[in-house]
């Protein structure tokens, strides 16, 4: 069965630190990856994917994230975070052959202080 | 902007009440899903649609049930509520044929049984 961990459930971090935030999935077979972000009482909004190629991907909000396959991981990193950019982040994965299903982890709370 | 829609925000009612929450999509999504939110928890995928007239249970086994006698609705039932139901439940579509489509979120319903 297919599982997403996301190490932290919680990660306070000041305005214009970086970030990174921790992904790790299992499968043994291809997947997709998804980084979901929810904003308070709203629904999730997609932030970025990886299905297939280049191995980094990118938001226009300049989050970035980069598939590891060795290590079966999808970590999403910010280098300068802001205020607005506090919301919970999910990440999740769609198996190949599945219909399109995601599988979420447990989210991650990302808190920007000023 | 994503164009699927959840009614109510928010419902607070009594044990034993009959309820129906609402979620539509004006995108003509063949796909859609019904996912289960517990606070600080990941999203279970209960009920989930290919098209009219199909409905299949998710990966979390739930009390509710689910409709598609039209593409555009995705209506969840609770024949009678529990405070166990109590939740957050978040509705989504995809296009169907498309394995790497990202799902559209609703802003949720957000289920209170006292």
């Amino acid at each position: 069965a297919q599982s997403v961990t996301q190490l932290d459930s919680q990660v306070p971090v000041f305005e214009e630190a970086p970030v990174e935030l921790r992904c790790n999935y299992s499968s043994s077979v291809s997947v997709y990856l998804f980084w979901y972000v929810q904003y308070p009482n709203q629904g999730l909004q997609l932030l970025l994917k990886y299905l297939s190629g280049s191995t980094l991907v990118e938001s226009i909000n300049g989050f970035e994230a980069e598939f590891n396959k060795s290590q079966t991981s999808f970590h999403l990193r910010k280098p300068s975070v802001h205020i607005s950019d506090t919301a919970e982040y999910f990440c999740a994965v769609s198996v190949l052959g599945q219909g399109g299903k995601l599988i979420f982890g447990q989210g991650t709370e990302l808190s920007v202080k000023p | 902007e994503a164009d699927i829609y959840q009614t109510p925000r928010y419902l607070v009612i009594g044990t034993g009440k009959k309820i129906t929450l609402e979620c539509s999509q004006t995108m003509g999504h063949d796909k859609m899903y019904w996912y289960q939110q517990d606070p600080g928890m990941e999203l279970h995928l209960i009920h989930y649609s290919y098209g009219v007239n199909s409905t299949e249970k998710g990966d979390l086994s739930s009390e509710s049930t689910v409709s598609r006698i039209r593409t555009e609705h995705f209506p969840l039932t609770l024949e009678s509520a529990r405070p166990s139901h109590t939740s957050q439940y978040l509705c989504a579509s995809s296009e169907y044929g498309r394995m790497n489509t990202e799902a559209f979120f609703g802003q949720g319903t957000r289920l209170t049984v006292v």
